[in-house]
């Protein structure tokens, strides 16, 4: 069965500042689809990016970038400009066809 | 937001007892989920569903079932409550109108079970 790690169960961030988000994978499949969720304390799940397994190019949202490394098996999320309301539990997952997968996820901080 | 009701809300019950929770939606997605959120192992997998009687166990199935008669609704049935199924539940739904694995889930808001 896939597995989803998230090896950082916490990390903070000075607000306007630069953080990354550590997700790791592991599988035996070419083709799939990786997410970022956050979820804040009001424990509503929101999407905050995805990328194709397929793709090279490293998905972009805003502030929110990812870096896909697929032979590490590795899929980092980078805040830029980190703003108060960035602060929630961070989860990464897989997904192959109907089955998705989550990290335990990371609490991040926003510091004033 | 993703037309998606979780009922109940919250609920206590007293181990041993019979518990189903409903999941209802309004997009017509042919997927949905139930997972189950623990603080330390994020949201694990129990089951889910590909269409109306179409169901596939998770990752943390044992002690929980699920039916799905109809396209809006998913029901997760705990045959008999343990207080290790205490926990926050939430229903999930998905398409993939592009492709079979690129579609994000759309979450419910959540029941809190409380199993004493």
């Amino acid at each position: 069965a896939q597995t989803v790690t998230q090896s950082q169960p916490e990390m903070s961030v000075q607000e306007a500042e630069t953080v990354t988000l550590s997700c790791t994978y592991d599988t035996s499949e070419s083709d799939y689809y990786l997410f970022w969720y956050k979820q804040p304390p009001s424990r509503q799940m929101i999407l905050v990016i995805r990328q194709e397994a397929y793709k090279q190019q490293n998905a972009t949202e805003n502030r929110f970038s990812v870096n896909f490394q697929k032979a590490a098996k590795s899929f980092s999320l980078k805040i830029s400009d980190s703003q108060l309301g960035d602060a929630a539990m961070y989860f990464c997952a897989y997904r192959r066809w109907g089955d998705m997968r989550f990290g335990a996820g990371t609490r991040l901080t926003v510091k004033p | 937001d993703a037309g998606i009701t979780q009922s109940p809300r919250h609920k206590v019950t007293e181990t041993g007892t019979p518990v189903t929770l409903r999941c209802h939606q309004t997009e017509n997605h042919r997927y949905m989920y139930w997972y189950r959120q623990d603080p330390g192992h994020g949201l694990r997998l129990i089951h889910y569903s590909y269409g109306v009687k179409d169901t596939d166990k998770g990752e943390v199935s044992d002690g929980y079932s699920v039916s799905r008669s109809k396209t809006e609704d998913f029901l997760l049935t705990l045959e008999s409550a343990t207080s290790s199924q205490t926990s926050v539940y939430f229903c999930a739904i998905s398409d993939f109108y592009r492709g079979p694995h690129n579609s994000p889930l759309h979450f419910g808001n959540g029941t809190r079970l409380t199993v004493t």
